[in-house]
Formats: structure tokens, sequence, C-alpha cells
């Protein structure tokens, strides 16, 4: 089956500082991924996705993900981050035979400090 | 312009209630979903569906029924409560196109059964 893992239920950075949440997965065949981010009290919001094509994917509000198919991972990274990206953020693998048909990851809490 | 809007926000059921969370989109997006948060989890799918009148279980489908009459509308029906279907629910859309691997969230529904 098709799966991610997000290995930090927390991470922590300064502002200013570069942030990387880590994401790797487990599929048969090309993966399809994606990250998510999920704000205080609301839904889901898409941030980048990868199909095809480069392994660096930008992505919204400054953030990019770099495909590594050595190491199956999919790790999402801002080169200088803002308290106002703490968040909830999920990585995500599209299942088999499923178009819109998403795994999720457990998520990683990301807390800018000032 | 709406996007995916969920009701009600909050729902408290006693164990053997029935109930049905509504999920209403204004995109014309074909595809719908359910999925409910669980702390330590992340998301799992429950039920989705491709177009009007098709409908199809995802990972956790049991406890839950769903039906979609019209492009617009996809409700959640819960026959008979438990505690276990505590959770946070959460309704998406997407399209079949270029973009469509992009899901559009609804804002969420926090349901306790007691």
């Amino acid at each position: 089956a098709q799966s991610v893992a997000q290995p930090e239920d927390q991470v922590n950075v300064a502002e200013g500082n570069p942030l990387t949440v880590k994401c790797t997965y487990s599929v048969s065949g090309n993966p399809y991924l994606f990250w998510y981010v999920q704000y205080p009290n609301r839904g889901l919001q898409f941030l980048l996705k990868y199909i095809t094509g480069d392994n660096l994917v930008k992505g919204s509000y400054g953030f990019e993900a770099e495909f590594n198919k050595s190491q199956t991972s999919f790790h999402l990274k801002k080169p200088s981050a803002l308290v106002s990206d703490s968040a909830l953020y999920f990585c995500a693998v599209r299942d088999r035979g499923g178009f819109q048909k998403l795994v999720f990851g457990t998520g990683t809490r990301l807390l800018v400090s000032p | 312009n709406a996007g995916v809007t969920q009701t009600p926000k909050f729902q408290v059921l006693k164990t053997g209630q029935s109930m049905t969370l509504q999920c209403a989109q204004d995109m014309n997006h074909e595809y719908m979903s359910w999925y409910r948060q669980d702390p330590g989890m992340g998301l799992r799918l429950i039920h989705y569906s491709v177009g009007a009148g098709i409908t199809d279980q995802g990972e956790v489908p049991n406890g839950y029924n769903v039906s979609r009459s019209t492009t617009e509308d996809f409700p959640l029906r819960l026959l008979s409560a438990a505690p276990s279907q505590t959770s946070v629910y959460f309704c998406a859309s997407s399209y079949m196109g270029a973009e469509g691997e992009k899901l559009f969230f609804g804002s969420g529904t926090q349901l306790s059964v007691l």
C-alpha cells in the first residue's frame, strides 16, 4: 500500500532561519506527492505537488519541496521562516487507482518563534 | 466564491443518534470526498465520489453512508453514532484537469459522540 511517514511531530525554528519538514514515502510505481498546510480551525490548503519533472518543486507562500528518488523523500523547505508559517503540515501520496484518493501522513507541527 | 461549505461546524451526539453532515461546493467540481482527522493519525478517506450518482468507499467507510444526487452536494450520514466516530470531518472537492490534483477543503465539522 502507498504510504508516507513524517518522522517529526514538531519542528521548532526561529524566524528568519531556514526550515525543513521531513517526509518519506513508500509506493509502488511512480509517486504522486503533495504537501498541505492546516492553520488553526481551518481546513487544509494545498501547498505544492510533485507529479513528474524537476526534483525541486516550488509552491505557495515561498515553500518548496525536494523530491529524492534514491532516498524516497519529499522534504518541505523554506529559506527563511516566518512566524505566520506556524501551522500543521501534512505530506500525502496518491493512492492506487485513485485520482485524488490521497493517503496522508500524521502531520508535523511547525512552530516559528519570533 | 464560497468554495467548499460544511455545516454544522460543531455537533454533539449521543450514542445511537443519527445525523447528516452537509457539504456543498460551488466550483462545479466533479470529485468530492470525505476525510476524518484524528490526533496522531492524519486524515483518512471515508467515502468519495467522481460525479453525480457515483460513490465509492475509502479507507474507513464503516458506519457512514453517502450519496451524490447533484454535483454540488455530498452529504455524509451517520446512521447510529458511536464514540469511535468522535473526530473532525473534512469535505474536499477537486476537478478533473491539469490542476485537478489539488484538493479544496472545507473548514471542517467537529463531532463529539458521548
